[in-house]
């Protein structure tokens, strides 16, 4: 069964580091998406990507974040500078459309000291 | 505002206990979707239900079953028979139609704690 996949599973970094989190949605999916979990907490949505564009994005995702689909399977979460208050659980999911449902990989942890 | 509220924090049942997990929505758009995660130990994101705003009729899958109830805005998960297996936190999520948003808005969850 087609799964969303991300690397690197684990990731430590410092504050002020650039982080790049990846993602290969299914492969038949059109749109795609960043969530973030601190620990403990609930989900939170962070952008939605379709057509090669933002369409959709929270109050979290400010300029230090960016989204990107270098090529036809890979899609990418950025943070140009870490704060300590990044460190969460990252994941990414893809739709076959919108509204459909969203699959979610098994999630970036991420740890920034 | 919180659109999604799961009220119960942390529930503990004896193995083979029934268990009920409420979920509470707000939205103001007559075309909806509501869904129900489960996230185990291992921390992936797992799905479990998706129902839109039209379809209110109660659906069961093996010991799992809900009930979406509009005129509550209550759309409610029942494990009956309860597990070991079945010991993980269960978010509940609303994605309303207007404007395109295909954002999912989740609830606090649920961890539910089987007890052998």
């Amino acid at each position: 069964e087609p799964e969303v996949t991300q690397t690197p599973s684990h990731q430590v970094t410092q504050m002020g580091q650039e982080v790049i989190l990846r993602c290969v949605p299914i492969s038949n999916h059109l749109y795609f998406y960043w969530y973030r979990q601190i620990l403990g907490q609930k989900v939170e949505f962070l952008v939605s990507f379709y057509n090669n564009e933002i369409s959709e994005k929270s109050e979290i995702f400010d300029d230090q974040f960016s989204v990107e689909r270098p090529d036809g399977s890979n899609f990418t979460l950025k943070i140009r500078s870490t704060k300590l208050e990044d460190s969460a659980m990252y994941f990414c999911a893809s739709s076959e459309r919108g509204q459909e449902t969203q699959y979610f990989g098994p999630g970036t942890r991420l740890l920034v000291l | 505002a919180q659109k999604v509220t799961q009220a119960q924090t942390e529930i503990s049942v004896v193995e083979k206990e029934d268990v009920t997990l409420d979920c509470v929505y707000e939205t103001r758009d007559t075309t909806y979707y509501l869904f129900w995660y489960k996230q185990p130990p291992s921390g992936e994101l797992v799905f479990l239900i998706r129902r839109n705003s039209f379809d209110e009729q109660n659906e069961i899958s093996g010991r799992y079953s809900w009930n979406f109830q509009k005129s509550t805005s209550s759309f409610n998960f029942t494990i009956t028979a309860s597990q070991v297996v079945d010991s993980a936190v269960y978010f509940c999520a609303l994605s309303e139609a207007g404007g395109g948003n295909n954002r999912l808005a989740f609830g606090k969850g649920n961890q539910v704690v089987v007890i052998p």
